[in-house]
């Protein structure tokens, strides 16, 4: 299976700052590799697909990139509505995975 | 707008079966893979089962594999989980997503595995 580890598990932040949320694969797996938003109480919301493919809909702000095992989501700008467990997961094989989340606090 | 409704949900005891369905509108169901995905109580995301356009492929994870049957009903534009043997660890959120990647999602529904 493909382990996918996210770091930091969580990440205090000032309002305004920019972000870079990190998820590793234990294999290659391209770009296939997409990243979801899940605020509290809520379903998990695609951010982005591909590794860096924009969604329609979601801020500019999110960006992503690479590929093969290092991935990076970015958030530009940060704003209280970010508050959030992000989640990146991987379609390169089976049995489909995800990483264990980040959670963005603010300070 | 796209919808995938969830239902069956409930309190289950361990060792029995529950069988959940998403009904899907808004979109070209019978164009999607489909699937399902669980969140145990303040845990992270868990895939647990997927299904071709046709039905005619599956895939699961060995967590589920041999006590979970996933199936579609294209005509209905439905998904449906049938899940047998619950054991504790089953308990958890259960959405409905299109696949892949994971789209479109339902609001959930609520399984507990307890006796």
């Amino acid at each position: 299976d493909i382990v996918l580890t996210q770091s930091p598990t969580t990440l205090s932040v000032t309002p305004g700052e920019t972000v870079s949320l990190s998820c590793r694969a234990s294999h290659s797996i391209g770009t296939n590799l997409h990243w979801y938003q899940q605020k509290t109480n809520e379903s998990p919301r695609l951010l982005i697909k591909y590794a860096s493919q924009s969604i329609s809909g979601i801020p500019s702000r999110f960006s992503a990139s690479g590929s093969g095992t290092d991935f990076t989501l970015n958030i530009n700008n940060v704003e209280f509505d970010d508050v959030s467990s992000y989640f990146c997961q991987q379609t390169q094989s089976w049995p489909r995975t995800f990483g264990g989340g980040t959670k963005l606090e603010l300070k | 707008e796209v919808q995938l409704v969830e239902s069956g949900g409930g309190l289950v005891q361990p060792g029995r079966s529950l069988k959940l369905s998403c009904a899907a509108s808004g979109f070209t169901f019978s164009n999607y893979y489909m699937a399902w995905v669980r969140q145990a109580p303040k845990k992270g995301l868990e895939w647990v089962a997927t299904i071709s356009t046709s039905g005619s492929r599956t895939y699961y994870p060995d967590s589920v594999k041999g006590r979970f049957t996933i199936s579609r009903d294209n005509a209905k534009s439905s998904l449906y989980l049938q899940m047998n043997s619950l054991k504790s660890e089953d308990t958890a959120t259960y959405y409905c997503a299109s696949d892949p990647p994971f789209a479109y999602w339902g609001q959930g529904t609520l399984v507990t595995v307890s006796s």
